[in-house]
């Protein structure tokens, strides 16, 4: 039972670059959620999903994409990527016990 | 909407003592949840504690309590026999029903010194 898996672990990006963060759940929960923490920061909700084919908005959604076609993955996509988008990228997920598991996170730079 | 306010940036405490860290919320639902998540240098988020708000006991697990107090909407850790390894930033968070997302508090960096 490994989780919520991140990948990758870390990545430098040049502006106007794109990439996918992946993460993959392995305890068939329900929802899953991307957060963004920025240094000496909380967590600020990107995207979150309640179930495959369903997504919605969090707090911080601009510059951002999610897809949610199985229960176990829910990649964050950035599209034309920003120095503003510098930040460590956590995924989790949770049951209805409202206990959220999370990744190990992504550290993203934007140069 | 829901805030949830740490007051403390900064904390310190000797091996062997005790700490408590602060965290008041505001929020106008009567069935909630709260969580003290500790994060180490790893950045791995880890579950220290949860509360859910119907329960009046405050919740334990080993050194970790809390005192949860639902009138004046705070949450506070209170970390016993503190070890080096408790070193890490803390995070109160809140969230509502099941499904919605944690509304993080800005953390609290805990050092402890021997």
């Amino acid at each position: 039972n490994a989780g919520v898996t991140q990948t990758p672990k870390f990545r430098i990006l040049k502006i106007g670059q794109s990439m996918t963060l992946q993460c993959a759940q392995d305890m068939n929960h329900n929802y899953m959620y991307w957060y963004r923490q920025d240094p000496g920061m909380g967590l600020k909700l990107i995207y979150y999903s309640v179930g495959a084919g369903i997504t919605d908005k969090g707090e911080v959604p601009n510059g951002y994409n999610v897809s949610r076609s199985t229960t176990e993955d829910f990649p964050l996509r950035l599209e034309l990527a920003a120095p503003s988008q510098t930040s460590v990228y956590f995924c989790a997920s949770s049951s209805t016990l409202n206990e959220q598991f999370f990744g190990p996170g992504t550290r993203l730079t934007v140069l | 909407a829901q805030t949830v306010t740490q007051s403390q940036p900064e904390m310190s405490v000797q091996e062997a003592e005790t700490v408590t860290l602060s965290c008041t919320y505001d929020t106008s639902e009567s069935d909630y949840y709260l969580f003290w998540y500790k994060q180490p240098p790893s950045r791995q988020m880890i579950l220290v504690i949860r509360q859910e708000a119907y329960k009046q006991q405050n919740a334990t697990e080993n050194r970790f309590s809390v005192n949860f107090q639902k009138a004046a909407k705070s949450f506070s850790l209170k970390i016993s026999d503190s070890q080096l390894g408790d070193a890490a930033m803390y995070f109160c968070a809140y969230t509502g029903q099941a499904g919605t997302a944690l509304i993080f508090g800005k953390g609290t960096t805990l050092s402890v010194s021997s």
